[in-house]
């Protein structure tokens, strides 16, 4: 399975504001994309799951799919600083998920 | 309800030695996944076993195995180790195999060779 690009930041936002990450992909047979939240010292927690193109919204999360340009971006909205943590975008292939390297995500309050 | 559980949290080796992590599924969960993360990078597939089959294996060489038993939980086995297998070793667990499945992760067992 081929590569997920993800910028690796760091990001740092003041608190309330809305916040994009974006990653790209490169492997158009797979549709299946998650977005993982990952606190210092813990693992990975799944936040959002789309499948194929479109928005999918949770809460103050939004996760979007571009297929035509292989695009996939989290946004937060009246971001926190318990949002402060790695946001890790993944892509699911046959049997595995591939990642991005993640986003280091700072919420000043 | 309880998730993914790994053990030992932490782990200190050197190199040559042989290490066992192990993980305990979500209730229900009979497929489970490896990965590797490396600090500053995202996780890396190892292996994924379903119904205790190898279903997926990861670039990674043959001093790495695992194995699932008939309760779903899993082992991983690193042997020789080397340096630059220090990293955070995280369990993941879905429902079934199948790219449709979203996986949970566990915190993982934190290996540090010296």
């Amino acid at each position: 399975q081929k590569e997920v690009e993800q910028d690796p930041g760091p990001l740092s936002v003041p608190e309330g504001a809305i916040v994009s990450l974006n990653c790209t992909y490169s492997n158009s047979a797979f549709q299946y994309f998650m977005w993982y939240r990952q606190y210092s010292r813990k693992g990975p927690e799944l936040l959002m799951y789309t499948y194929s193109s479109g928005n999918k919204e949770d809460g103050r999360f939004t996760a979007q799919v571009d297929k035509s340009s292989k695009y996939i971006s989290l946004f937060i909205r009246d971001s926190q600083p318990s949002d402060s943590a790695t946001y890790l975008c993944a892509q699911a292939g046959s049997y595995q998920l591939t990642f991005g390297k993640g986003t280091k995500l700072s919420v000043i309050p | 309800d309880a998730g993914v559980t790994q053990s030992p949290t932490h782990l200190i080796k050197t190199r040559g030695q042989h290490v066992t992590l192990r993980c305990s599924p979500i209730s229900g969960h009979k497929s489970v996944s490896w990965y590797q993360q490396v600090l500053g990078q995202g996780p890396q597939f190892i292996f994924q076993y379903y119904e205790k089959e190898e279903r997926g294996r990861g670039n990674f060489p043959d001093r790495f195995s695992a194995r699932q038993f008939p309760n779903y939980s899993s082992e991983l086995n690193v042997n020789a180790l080397l340096l630059g297998d220090s990293a955070l070793y995280l369990c993941a667990s879905s429902l079934a195999a199948g790219v449709e499945q979203p996986q949970h992760f566990g915190d993982g067992t934190r290996l540090s060779i010296l």
